[in-house]
């Protein structure tokens, strides 16, 4: 099956520090990206979708200037987080859309903001 | 009417039971349904999925079972395993590219032996 991978698994980072996340379709081009965020116990929140090539569209009430998105690739999207606070620790959870529309996720990515 | 509505919160059964888990969805525009299956600190991963144009679908021991007119889909864990504990998700969206995936809220089951 269709592997997507995240990078890095975990990471810790000081507030007012930013951190990027990357999301990779290893085996198949993936023109659309999805980024969520998944706090404990609770389901997965959608922040945004990617096109590879245009401007991220942003879920409501998810600053786009704190979670910047680029999808430079077909194979490659990032999520940095930038000036992080401990509000912002959470597990980031990417997918990607492979031609037939079906979407795969990565492994996810856990931030915690000390 | 973008909602996924999923139930039980949590479920324990017998190793060997069956495990049901419902969902139930308001927007007619959705027309494919997966369900995932996400293990502490992973990611979730497609189990099965279903589009509305047939009642069930079984591969091996997952059963989905799907009526359109009630908007509502579940799914049959037959002979249920220690390993299949873990998290579960319904999801519904539209097909095609570009679409959002509406989750349901999850159901944790465990699976004793």
């Amino acid at each position: 099956g269709a592997v997507v991978s995240q990078h890095p698994s975990w990471v810790i980072c000081k507030s007012g520090t930013s951190v990027k996340i990357e999301c990779r379709s290893l085996d198949f081009q993936a023109t659309t990206m999805f980024w969520y965020r998944q706090f404990p116990k609770q389901s997965l929140m959608l922040m945004a979708t990617s096109n590879e090539g245009s401007k991220a569209t942003y879920e409501q009430g998810v600053e786009k200037d704190k979670f910047l998105i680029n999808h430079a690739s077909l194979t490659l999207s990032t999520l940095t987080v930038t000036s992080a606070h401990p509000e912002d620790s959470s597990f980031y959870i990417c997918s990607a859309e492979d031609p037939s529309y079906e979407q795969y996720f990565g492994p996810g990515t856990r931030l915690t903001v000390t | 009417q973008q909602q996924v509505k999923q139930s039980p919160q949590s479920l324990i059964v017998q190793k060997g039971g069956i495990s049901i888990i419902n969902c139930a969805y308001e927007n007619t525009a959705f027309d494919y349904f997966p369900w995932y299956q996400q293990f502490p600190g992973k990611g979730p991963a497609l189990l099965i999925a279903i589009r509305p144009d047939v009642s069930e679908k079984k591969e091996g021991r997952f059963t989905i079972s799907f009526n359109k007119s009630a908007k509502q889909f579940s799914l049959h864990i037959m002979d249920s395993q220690p390993g299949d504990s873990a998290t579960y998700f319904c999801a519904a969206r539209v097909s095609g590219g570009y679409q959002k995936v509406t989750f349901g809220t999850g159901t944790k089951l465990q699976v004793i032996p």
